[in-house]
């Protein structure tokens, strides 16, 4: 099955303990992205990647960090989490970057920090 | 300034009546995306309805239909025929060109979403 896998799906961590959200898609989509959703805001992307080894920040990078070593997966890194990063996250691949390309959507992952 | 606007924080519509959401955009690019997703209460997002800044017809799939209006920056959802399940919240996007690759990829960009209530 086609499909956006995201581990954990709920998080509860402390102030400054390092984690990592992990996204994997096995449709070979060149693009991914990572969004995070808060209450009244809508989605807001924090990072994307074009393709394996290129990345871009994207409207809310601070305090988060990517890579993309590997086609299929595009961890989020947060080296020192704080409250103000609880949200709901979301990761989401295209086929590629294209203004005509759909995205698809992991099943979300909640984090809070305490 | 907001890309995506959409007005209508929330809305109720009545089962087996047609609803429209509004959308709004803002580019200067005459090449651009727009799409439409579904977020039920359990969190998934789900792909609607796309169209092209150069189709010339209205996108349509299944019960949902796309009013776009080039000239007025809109492009607005419509459901008909509105059943229990389409309760959720709606989100329009936009992929525009990003400029870092020649304009011919582009990042999607959110407006802040419509709840939508069905009542039976």
């Amino acid at each position: 099955e086609a499909q956006v896998t995201q581990n954990p799906r709920y998080l509860i961590t402390v102030t400054g303990k390092k984690l990592t959200v992990t996204c994997s898609q096995n449709m070979n989509h060149e693009y991914m992205s990572w969004y995070r959703q808060d209450p009244g805001l809508g989605l807001r992307q924090i990072y994307y990647s074009m393709n394996v080894e290129v990345t871009d920040k994207g409207d809310v990078p601070e305090g988060y960090k990517v890579s993309r070593k590997e086609k299929r997966n595009f961890p989020l890194i947060l080296e020192s989490p704080s409250p103000n990063q609880t949200s709901l996250y979301f990761c989401a691949s295209s086929l590629r970057g294209g203004l005509t390309y759909e995205q698809y959507f992991g099943p979300g992952t909640r984090l809070t920090v305490t | 300034a907001q890309k995506i606007t959409q007005t209508q924080p929330g809305m109720f519509v009545q089962e087996k009546e047609a609803v429209t959401l509004d959308c709004t955009y803002d580019t200067s690019d005459p090449s651009y995306g727009l799409f439409w997703y579904k977020q039920p209460s359990s969190g998934e997002m789900i792909f609607l309805i796309y169209q092209g800044s150069y189709d010339q017809q209205n996108a349509t799939e299944g019960r949902y239909s796309l009013n776009f209006q080039k000239a007025r920056k809109s492009a607005n959802l419509v459901i008909s025929a509105s059943q229990l399940g389409d309760s959720a919240m709606y989100f329009c996007a936009m992929r525009e060109a990003d400029m870092n690759y020649g304009g011919s990829q582009g990042n999607l960009i959110f407006g802040k979403g419509t709840k939508l209530s069905v009542k039976p």
